[in-house]
């Protein structure tokens, strides 16, 4: 089935700088999602792109997909301790009907 | 609006034994999963209802897991016998359509231990 492989596994960085997390995939999509898991706690849903769409911003989020490279980039601004998470990408199965997820990206956002 | 729902939050039982797990998610949601996550990977779909019916049941282990969902609504997992492996956090999650054009809203999980 397919599955979206996030990268790096995990990111350290200082509170302040950016954190850019990416999602490769294999097959075609309709949409990809992206979700954040903190220590212990259920997912939260971020942000839904759509295979037409190239860019997306929700606050200090900011999404890009490139279909023709089947890869997706989680950028974060100016990163907050509370940023320390788990990332995972999620893709469409090839019915469309359920998430599929990665991996995930480990971030550690120190003070 | 309330969340999902999901109990007990931690369970720890013997190899061998059975366990259920009970979820109730968000009202009028009519898409359930449930997920099952070990630890340090990403969440793998074992069973997705639409109402009360089995969209996808593929990755569940029948022989051992079961799960249903009485009048569309809760639903409960269950595993008898549980082994060693199957310790994990088990997530149920909803959404409004299912498909993957709707967001799926999480529970916090149960973590199952299995000693």
């Amino acid at each position: 089935s397919q599955q979206g492989e996030e990268d790096p596994q995990a990111l350290s960085i200082q509170e302040g700088e950016n954190a850019t997390m990416n999602c490769s995939y294999k097959t075609s999509i309709n949409n990809l999602q992206w979700y954040r898991q903190n220590s212990g706690r259920g997912l939260v849903h971020l942000i839904l792109i759509r295979s037409n769409e190239r860019e997306k911003h929700s606050g200090r989020l900011r999404v890009t997909l490139d279909t023709s490279k089947k890869s997706s980039s989680l950028l974060i601004t100016a990163s907050r301790a509370a940023d320390t998470a788990s990332y995972f990408c999620a893709t469409a199965d090839n019915y469309g009907q359920n998430f599929v997820f990665g991996p995930g990206t480990r971030l550690s956002v120190l003070p | 609006e309330a969340g999902v729902a999901q109990s007990p939050r931690y369970k720890i039982i013997e190899k061998r034994q059975s366990v259920a797990f009970w979820c109730n998610p968000i009202s009028g949601h009519a898409t359930l999963y449930w997920y099952q996550q070990i630890l340090g990977q990403g969440p793998k779909l074992l069973i997705q209802f639409q109402n009360n019916g089995v969209v996808d049941d593929s990755q569940l282990p029948k022989d051992r897991f079961s799960a249903e969902r009485l009048k569309g609504v809760d639903s409960t997992l269950k595993i008898q016998p549980a082994k060693l492996e199957d310790s994990a956090v088990y997530l149920c999650a909803s959404s409004l359509l299912g498909g993957f054009d709707t967001e799926a809203f999480f529970g916090q999980g149960t973590r199952l231990t299995v000693v």
